[in-house]
């Protein structure tokens, strides 16, 4: 069964410092990923995705992430973090082997950017 | 264009009341999901339909029943609310199946005393 899962529940970062949010996932078969980010009182909103085209992927918002099968992770990065980046992110797998219709999310990552 | 559009925002029940919260998109999405979100969980699948007419059980589809009469809406119902329902809900939508960008509402806050 595919899983995903993401280190750290709180991610604290100063402004301007790098931020690093980590996701891996089990999956048989290399799947589509994603990063959503939700604002708070807010719906999520997509990021970025992977979808086997290329390895980094370019989001919006200054936000990327690489995908390593042979760690099988998908981590998201920004190089200078912004007190607008405050709020909480979500790293969500869709299998592509099954032909289902059901996408599997984190439990998210809550960012804090210090001024 | 609206997007994704939820009602009501916000919702208090006692337990054993029954309610139906309305997902409307303007997109001409085929797909529709209703997710819940608890915290320290993410978002975990109730149910979800491919197309107007159809539904289908997601990960946590006790106690909730759907409906999609109308491509465009996607309706969720408590027949019977407990408090273990207590969560803020979320409806999304794809244009095609799950490798789709999803584009979600702003969510429903419900509190079942």
């Amino acid at each position: 069964a595919q899983s995903v899962t993401q280190l750290g529940s709180h991610v604290s970062v100063s402004e301007g410092a790098l931020v690093l949010l980590r996701c891996n996932y089990s999956s048989s078969v290399p799947p589509y990923l994603f990063w959503y980010v939700q604002y708070p009182n807010q719906g999520l909103q997509l990021l970025l995705k992977y979808t086997s085209a290329a390895t980094l992927v370019k989001g919006i918002n200054g936000f990327e992430a690489e995908f390593k099968k042979s760690e099988t992770s998908f981590h998201l990065t920004k190089p200078s973090a912004h007190m607008s980046d405050a709020a909480e992110y979500f790293c969500a797998v869709s299998p592509q082997d099954t032909g289902g219709f059901k996408t599997i999310f984190g439990a998210g990552t809550r960012l804090f950017v210090k001024a | 264009n609206a997007g994704v559009t939820q009602t009501p925002k916000f919702r208090v029940l006692k337990t054993g009341q029954s309610m139906t919260l309305l997902c409307a998109q303007d997109m001409n999405h085929e797909y529709m999901y209703w997710y819940r979100q608890d915290p320290g969980m993410g978002l975990r699948l109730i149910h979800y339909s491919v197309g107007e007419g159809t539904t289908a059980k997601g990960e946590v589809p006790d106690g909730y029943n759907v409906s999609r009469l109308k491509k465009q809406n996607f309706l969720l119902g408590l027949e019977s609310a407990a408090p273990s329902q207590t969560s803020v809900y979320f409806c999304a939508s794809t244009l095609g199946g799950n490798t789709d960008t999803q584009y979600f509402g702003p969510g429903t806050r419900l509190t079942v005393l």
